[in-house]
């Protein structure tokens, strides 16, 4: 079955620096999605693109955060600044159709450390 | 605000019984509600999905059941082998959003 891959599996970064996680959904999917799961807490949505814009953002997605998929494979996700409280298990997802109308495919999450 | 609540947090069954994980709702639009599976290291997986036009869905040992009244949704497996040891996710949506809203997980532990 195809896969969403990402990279890296973990990254531990400083406090204040820039991390680009990245993301490749399966090849003829349309709508791409990052989710974080804080440790012990619920997976949470963060943003839905589709047709090259954001389609749908939570009230965690401010302005420390950004996406592009710059090369028609690759999705990214930006976080600016970082700061203690993004230290998650982010997740892409892709799918043919909206989510609610078919399945989503996950990636297996990078592990996000703010020191 | 937590749209879906998912209990318990951790369920330990022997090998053969059934597993049940619940779910309870807030928003009445709902009306999609899918169940994911996690194994270590690999990211949510689809198990199965309803919509509040049925009361049950099965597919195989795994059974949905769904109370609108209730708000609530449950998954049952049947006859749990070790192989399903994994966390367990529901999730709620609506149709034409783009977000789905996911529970705080289940981690299942079979025991042969």
């Amino acid at each position: 079955e195809p896969e969403v891959t990402q990279t890296p599996s973990h990254q531990v970064t400083q406090m204040g620096q820039e991390v680009i996680l990245r993301c490749v959904p399966i090849s003829n999917h349309l709508y791409f999605y990052w989710y974080r799961q804080i440790l012990g807490q619920k997976v949470e949505f963060l943003v839905s693109f589709y047709n090259n814009e954001i389609s749908e953002k939570s009230e965690i997605f401010d302005d420390q955060f950004s996406v592009e998929r710059p090369d028609g494979s690759n999705f990214t996700l930006k976080i600016r600044s970082t700061k203690l409280e993004d230290s998650a298990m982010y997740f892409c997802a892709s799918s043919v159709r909206l989510a609610t109308n078919e399945k989503l495919f996950f990636g297996s999450g990078t592990q996000l450390s703010v020191l | 605000q937590q749209q879906v609540k998912q209990s318990p947090q951790s369920l330990i069954v022997q090998k053969g019984g059934i597993s049940i994980i619940n779910c309870a709702y807030e928003n009445t639009a709902f009306d999609y509600f899918p169940w994911y599976q996690q194994f270590p290291g690999k990211g949510p997986a689809l198990l199965i999905a309803i919509r509040p036009d049925v009361s049950e869905k099965k597919e195989g040992r795994f059974t949905i059941s769904f109370n609108k009244s209730a708000k609530q949704f449950s998954l049952h497996i049947m006859d749990s082998q070790p192989g399903d040891s994994a966390t367990y996710f529901c999730a709620a949506g609506l149709t034409g959003a783009n977000n789905l809203f996911f529970g705080t997980g289940t981690r299942l532990t079979v025991i042969p």
